[in-house]
This record gives structure tokens, sequence and C-alpha cells, in this order.
């Protein structure tokens, strides 16, 4: 059973336009949701993370929302960027247990 | 500060051997975690060690099992591998274990003949 997924493998997305990126989850004790990059042949990096007390989180260019009504988070890039080509990992946490439980990626292509 | 490392970085095996993974973390990060990444699955927990001691444990069978060092530097073991065991494994190594203070390695590549 995934808790949290990412329906969409992949997504291509012009130079200089909006990616959204989408996260649903199952679990209702989540309460802390982090994004993820990862470039071929690199281990994820650490992007953006929201605790559930909150519904928007910022960093520059990176914009994650979280709706808890419908177990929903959303990552937004703006505007997109050639070096943002990467797959993307949403992840989850529960509690003081720090183990999360990751999506199985979207893979963003920026075109030029 | 030198990041983390994995050793090796490619592995072939057959059907039956084991294998042991090695990580080495960041220096003075006593957390190291462990996860299984194979296509359209994200990355599977395996385990997390903090101070030489397992302290969270994920949903895999006995075959796979690690150990971390006085030094901090991880191993991982997967005995009697199958076919299901290829993938890319990734260590990841934090100051106390916070979820968004994981730092990963680039992985090793292990495919199971």
């Amino acid at each position: 059973d995934q808790q949290v997924k990412q329906n969409s493998p992949s997504l291509s997305v012009q130079e200089g336009r909006i990616s959204i990126l989408n996260c649903d989850y199952t679990n209702s004790m989540f309460d802390y949701f982090l994004w993820y990059k990862k470039y071929p042949a690199e281990g994820p990096t650490f992007l953006i993370s929201i605790s559930s007390i909150k519904d928007k989180n910022e960093d520059g260019r990176f914009t994650v929302f979280l709706n808890k009504s419908a177990k929903h988070l959303s990552l937004h890039i703006v505007p997109s960027q050639p070096g943002d080509s990467a797959v993307y990992f949403c992840a989850a946490s529960a509690g003081s247990n720090y183990q999360l439980i990751w999506g199985a990626g979207t893979k963003l292509i920026i075109k030029p | 500060k030198a990041g983390v490392t994995q050793t090796p970085r490619y592995l072939i095996k057959t059907r039956g051997q084991q294998v042991t993974l090695s990580c080495s973390p960041i220096s003075g990060h006593r957390s190291v975690s462990w996860y299984q990444q194979t296509p359209g699955q994200g990355l599977q927990f395996l385990f997390e060690y903090f101070s030489e001691t397992q302290r969270n444990k994920g949903n895999f069978p006995g075959r796979f099992s690690g150990r971390q060092f006085s030094n901090s530097r991880s191993e991982m073991n997967v005995s009697t591998l199958e076919l299901g065991d290829s993938a890319l494994y990734l260590c990841a190594s934090s100051w106390a274990g916070g979820p968004d203070t994981q730092y990963f390695g680039p992985g090793t590549r292990l495919t199971v003949l």
C-alpha cells in the first residue's frame, strides 16, 4: 500500500514557465513533508519542507503548498530553469519517528 | 567538508551470493540510514543506525542486515541474493536523524543475475 503517491511519472515544462509537481498521501498521521531533488548518478538532495501546521512554505523559486483536508501537497517552481530538470521525490514522516515514506518520483524536464 | 561516500559504486552478483555495501557519513554525523530505490517504487527505507545502534527498521526480510562502527561508518549486508534485490542502494547521513537534514551518497548500483 503506497502511502505517498506521485501519480505523474514525468512532466515537461517550458523554460521560464511554472512547474507544478503533485503528491498525495493517505496516512493522516503524517505531519512533516519534504521534497527532494535527484540528478542522475547522484543521491537525492533536500529541497524544501513543510510542517502540517502550515499550508505554505517558500524558499526562493520554490514553494510548497499543503492541503491537509485533501491530503495533497504540491511543489511550485517559478520560473523553471534548465537546471531544474531532475527527478523530484515527495516524502513524509509521522511524529518523532524520522522514518521517511517516499513517493515514486516525478521526472521534470525543462524544455528550452 | 567531504560528502557521504559509498563503495563500491557498482556491483554485479549472482543469485544466492551475498554482498556487503559500505557507507562513510559526513564527518560528525552519527545517524546513517539505508534505502533501496527501484524503478517506480521510490525509496524504500531499510534501517537507520545511530551511535552504533539500530534505531529504526523498515519492512525488509532478515536477509538484509546492517551495522555501524564507532567511527559512524556503516555497512549493509544482503545474504542469499535474489533477482529482485537488483536496485540502487542509497545511504544518507545526518547529525541526529532529522528528516530534513539527511545528506545522501551517490548510491551503489547492485545487479543480481
